[in-house]
C-alpha cells in the first residue's frame, strides 16, 4: 500500500537553528498538509498546500515557517529559527482529491534544546 | 470555529471488554467525521469515517454513528483485544472537503490480557 514517508524520524536541534522536515507524499496526490502535536496535546493544523501554493494556514504558521514542494515529489516544512516551544511531533499528510481520505506519515519528532 | 471534544484518557480495559470513547463536535454546516488511530511509533491511520447524519462508519469491529441531533460521533467496540491498544483521535472536516482536519485531544487505550 502506498505510504507517506517522513524523514528524519527524530531530529534534535539547538534553539535558533533552522530545521527542514521532509515528506514524500503519495505520488498521485494533489493536496498536502502539515500538522503538529505537542506532547500530550491535540494534533493541530499548520498549513495546507495545493497547486503549488499555500491554500490555508493556521495562526501557528507564522513567518518562521515555510513550505516548499521543490521537485514535484518532496514536500518540506522549514522552521527558520527554532524555539523551545517548537518541540513537537510533526505529521505530513496527503490526499488525491477532494472527498478522498488523508494518508498520514509516521511523523518527525523535533526536539529543540 | 470548529472544535472536537473527546473523552479524556487514559482508558484501561481488560480483553473482551466493551469500549466506548465519547466524541462531540462543534462545526458549521455538515462536517465529515473521522476516527484515527495511532499505534505506538506509527503515524495516524484512518479507522473509520462518516460523511452525513445517521451514517455509521465501521472497520475492524469498531463502529461510530454520526448523530447530528447530539453532535456526537462516539466510538464503540464490543470486544477489545490487546492489539487495539493505541491512541484514538476523533476529527472533523468542515464542508469544503479540501480543508484541514480538526482533531480532538486523543484517548490512550490500553487493553490488558
Amino acid at each position: 500500500e502506498p505510504e507517506v514517508t517522513q524523514t528524519p524520524s527524530h531530529q534534535v536541534t539547538q534553539m535558533g537553528q533552522e530545521v527542514i522536515l521532509r515528506c514524500v507524499p503519495i505520488s498521485n496526490h494533489l493536496y498536502f498538509y502539515w500538522y503538529r502535536q505537542i506532547l500530550g496535546q491535540k494534533v493541530e493544523f499548520l498549513v495546507s498546500f495545493y497547486n503549488n501554493e499555500i491554500s490555508e494556514k493556521s495562526e501557528i504558521f507564522d513567518d518562521q515557517f515555510s513550505v516548499e514542494r521543490p521537485d514535484g515529489s518532496n514536500f518540506t516544512l522549514k522552521i527558520r529559527s527554532t524555539k523551545l516551544e517548537d518541540s513537537a511531533m510533526y505529521f505530513c499528510a496527503s490526499k488525491a482529491e477532494q472527498g478522498q481520505s488523508d494518508t498520514f506519515g509516521s511523523g518527525t519528532r523535533l526536539t529543540v534544546v | 470555529g470548529d472544535s472536537v471534544t473527546q473523552m479524556e484518557g487514559p482508558v484501561t480495559l481488560s480483553e473482551e471488554a466493551f469500549l466506548t470513547i465519547n466524541c462531540t463536535y462543534t462545526a458549521t454546516g455538515y462536517p465529515s467525521l473521522f476516527w484515527y488511530v495511532q499505534y505506538p511509533g506509527e503515524g495516524l491511520q484512518l479507522l473509520l469515517k462518516a460523511t452525513k447524519a445517521d451514517d455509521k462508519g465501521s472497520n475492524k469491529g469498531f463502529e461510530a454513528t454520526y448523530r447530528k441531533e447530539t453532535t456526537s460521533f462516539h466510538l464503540e467496540k464490543g470486544s477489545v483485544q490487546v492489539s487495539d491498544s493505541a491512541v484514538y483521535f476523533c476529527a472533523l472536516r468542515s464542508s469544503g472537503s479540501a480543508r484541514q482536519l480538526t482533531f480532538g485531544s486523543g484517548t490512550q487505550l490500553t487493553v490488558l490480557p
